[in-house]
């Protein structure tokens, strides 16, 4: 198995530009998170999906974030318009039946806006 | 106050110590507990599941306090290649997953 792949690895940006993360999850697993990790704040959880559908997006910092998973093995983690805040590394994982399940996390997205 | 707090080290020993992390969650409904690795620019990875009656998965050993709220993890006879950032994590009642920030363990020749 793949793993999860995420794409771009590295994203340079200048603020205001719009910013599409992109993640494919491994094939069969059922639930989708997105984190984003900082210096300062650690591993925060952004938004997780189940089955496709967006269960809780309590993490989303503002309206500038959105996330979609139109079918099972893709999922976008759009940022519009970037902040120099934003910068952070994006992780995408995926598991099999959520909680108490291993969550494996995709190589992440290093994302700089300037 | 953070759901899951953790000492963030450096943790400096020298190849075959021994040496203990803890962390404490806030919420007593959280129901799983986890210790993840990450390695430096990598992404982070299961390292062992924590259960109530504590497990041990060779040199590691997880315990889990539910009256104090916190869990531990143990690393017997540290090895070079223990050198990482070790995330604990709880699961809380509505299925979210906490992340500590993470304790950074250097092992020293």
């Amino acid at each position: 198995d793949a793993g999860v792949i995420q794409s771009p690895r590295h994203e340079v940006t200048e603020m205001g530009q719009e910013v599409t993360l992109r993640c494919k999850p491994i094939s069969g697993h059922d639930y989708l998170f997105w984190y984003r990790q900082t210096m300062m704040r650690g591993l925060e959880l952004l938004i997780y999906f189940n089955n496709n559908v967006p269960i809780d997006d309590s993490g989303m910092p503002e309206d500038r974030f959105s996330a979609k998973m139109p079918n099972a093995s893709f999922s976008t983690l759009k940022i519009q318009p970037s902040e120099p805040r934003d910068s952070a590394v994006y992780f995408c994982a995926s598991s099999f039946g959520g909680y108490q399940e291993t969550q494996y996390f995709g190589p992440g997205t290093r994302l700089l806006v300037l | 106050r953070k759901e899951v707090e953790q000492d963030p080290g450096p943790f400096n020993v020298p190849e075959g110590a021994t040496v203990a992390f803890n962390c404490t969650y806030s919420n007593s409904a959280s129901q799983s507990f986890f210790w993840y690795r990450q390695d430096c620019r990598k992404e982070p990875k299961l390292l062992m599941s924590v259960y109530s009656s504590g497990n041990e998965d060779g040199r590691f050993t997880a315990q889990l306090n539910r009256a104090s709220q916190y869990i531990s993890l143990l690393i017997r006879d540290s090895k070079l290649s223990d050198s990482a950032t070790y995330l604990c994590v709880v699961r809380g009642p509505g299925n979210q997953f906490y992340f500590g920030t993470g304790t950074s363990l250097t092992v020293i020749p």
